[in-house]
């Protein structure tokens, strides 16, 4: 199993701003993914985050506003571009296990763009 | 593609009635399914998986069983408790992809 601390838990932010999202696992993993889960909805990948290389981002989800690090094995961040209300949502950072047989996630960010 | 299509909810149920959750899925292969619940202010945790077909998942009194031949998981409890208020997530994970894909999500609600 894989224990994911991710951070700040929630957040306020003004419109315009930018706030970024940490992700932190206590193992090495290979890939990281990045979810978005809007009020009453499923969760919507944003992007798949590999160490070394640039992120893959999904349809509909941009780098510039979604930028993505991922510096090594053990942590990644998401940040949040020039934030509007319709960014309001929750932010999930997600592992998989060595064969991607199961999914494991961070208690999320909740964030309100105001 | 890949999908799931889970039971719309909300869903309101006295403690000790029999729940069903369904859950239908569309996947090219041979695909790993799951359900996942998220308690209220937490992240998603997973309650149960079946990788092949008929194979019962089962965690905490909840059970799934994998039926190719219907491409269905429905979520069953014979007896709810107040603490199984949450919302639960059908998913699948393709057999070849590293993506996981969630259903829309139903919140159940236990009453006593």
């Amino acid at each position: 199993s894989a224990v994911i601390s991710q951070k700040p838990s929630r957040d306020i932010c003004q419109r315009g701003t930018s706030l970024t999202i940490q992700c932190q696992v206590d193992s090495q993993v290979t890939m990281m993914f990045w979810y978005r889960q809007q009020p009453g909805q499923s969760l919507t990948l944003i992007a798949t985050a590999n160490q070394g290389s640039e992120a893959t981002y999904e349809s509909g989800f941009v780098i510039d506003k979604f930028p993505i690090s991922r510096p090594n094995l053990t942590f990644s961040t998401l940040t949040v571009s020039n934030m509007s209300p319709e960014d309001s949502s929750i932010y999930l950072c997600s592992v998989g296990d060595r064969l991607n047989t199961e999914a494991f996630f961070g208690q999320g960010t909740r964030l309100t763009v105001v | 593609g890949d999908s799931v299509t889970q039971m719309e909810g909300p869903v309101t149920l006295s403690e000790e009635a029999f729940l069903t959750i369904n859950c239908t899925y569309t996947a090219t292969g041979y695909p790993s399914l799951f359900w996942y619940v998220q308690y209220p202010g937490e992240g998603l945790q997973l309650l149960l998986k079946a990788t092949k077909a008929d194979d019962k998942g089962s965690n905490k009194g909840f059970e799934a069983t994998y039926r190719k031949e219907t491409t269905s998981f429905h979520l069953e409890k014979g007896s709810v408790q107040v603490s199984d208020s949450a919302v639960y997530f059908c998913a699948l994970n393709p057999s070849t992809g590293n993506q996981f894909y969630f259903g829309t999500g139903t919140s159940l609600t236990v009453i006593p």
